[in-house]
């Protein structure tokens, strides 16, 4: 059975940097997109941007450029997002996903705290 | 416009039909994808593509998609179908991907 296991809980304070680690088991690493997906306390979720390993391409929308960083590790099967300039507004839920248009299989979700 | 826009909420009794939009230009061009959520949990893909359900996934859930607007429809709304639901597509203008704000049912 296919899962993505996600990286545990994270406290930061206000400009440093998260890693979120996101490791598939049990498929085909390359042949996928993961995207990555955040939710703030209360809110809707947020696409944040993917990573395809196969074409070794990323995208992730405006409002994260210059912060955001997607890698994978095809060796470990394990895909990572760094933040870095975390603000408060950073606390959320953050999820990994297996896709693109269709987000077909979730992480467990790593939960990111930005806190003085 | 970038936008998806849902409504709030949503109710409906127990067996039911619930039906939730989700409008944007860009779904004139792309399809959404339609997400459950219950509290604490991940989301969980319930619909895909033209009206596609993932393994597991029960037929009561249904979509559709009319001009700028798609459409989830639970056909026979059960308890267990409370739930925060999301829908998701590309902007029109970047190809990026972006949700809608959400929409709670509410089963009565």
């Amino acid at each position: 059975q296919v899962q993505l296991v996600q990286s545990g809980a994270e406290v930061k304070k206000p400009g440093s940097s998260v890693r979120v680690s996101c490791k598939t088991s049990g498929d085909t690493f390359s042949s996928y997109t993961i995207s990555w997906v955040r939710q703030a306390p209360g809110q809707g979720l947020e696409w944040m941007g993917g990573i395809t390993p196969f074409f070794d391409t990323t995208n992730y929308p405006q409002k994260f450029q210059g912060r955001i960083t997607f890698t994978t590790d095809e060796s470990t099967n394990t895909a990572y997002m760094d933040l870095s300039g975390l603000r408060p507004e950073d606390t959320a839920v953050y999820y990994c996903a297996r896709g693109a248009d269709a987000f077909h299989l979730w992480g467990q979700g790593t939960v990111v705290t930005v806190s003085s | 416009s970038s936008e998806l826009t849902q409504d709030p909420a949503v109710s409906a009794a127990l067996g039911q039909t619930v039906r939730i939009t989700c409008q944007g230009d860009s779904l004139r061009t792309y399809y959404v994808s339609w997400y459950q959520q219950k509290p604490g949990q991940a989301p969980v893909l319930v619909i895909y593509g033209e009206n596609n359900r993932p393994s597991g996934i029960p037929d009561r859930f249904s979509g559709s998609r009319s001009g700028n607007t798609a459409s989830l429809t639970i056909t026979g709304a059960q308890s267990e179908d409370e739930a925060d639901y999301y829908c998701h597509s590309r902007d029109s203008s970047t190809k990026l991907y972006v949700f809608g704000p959400g929409t709670t049912v509410t089963v009565l």
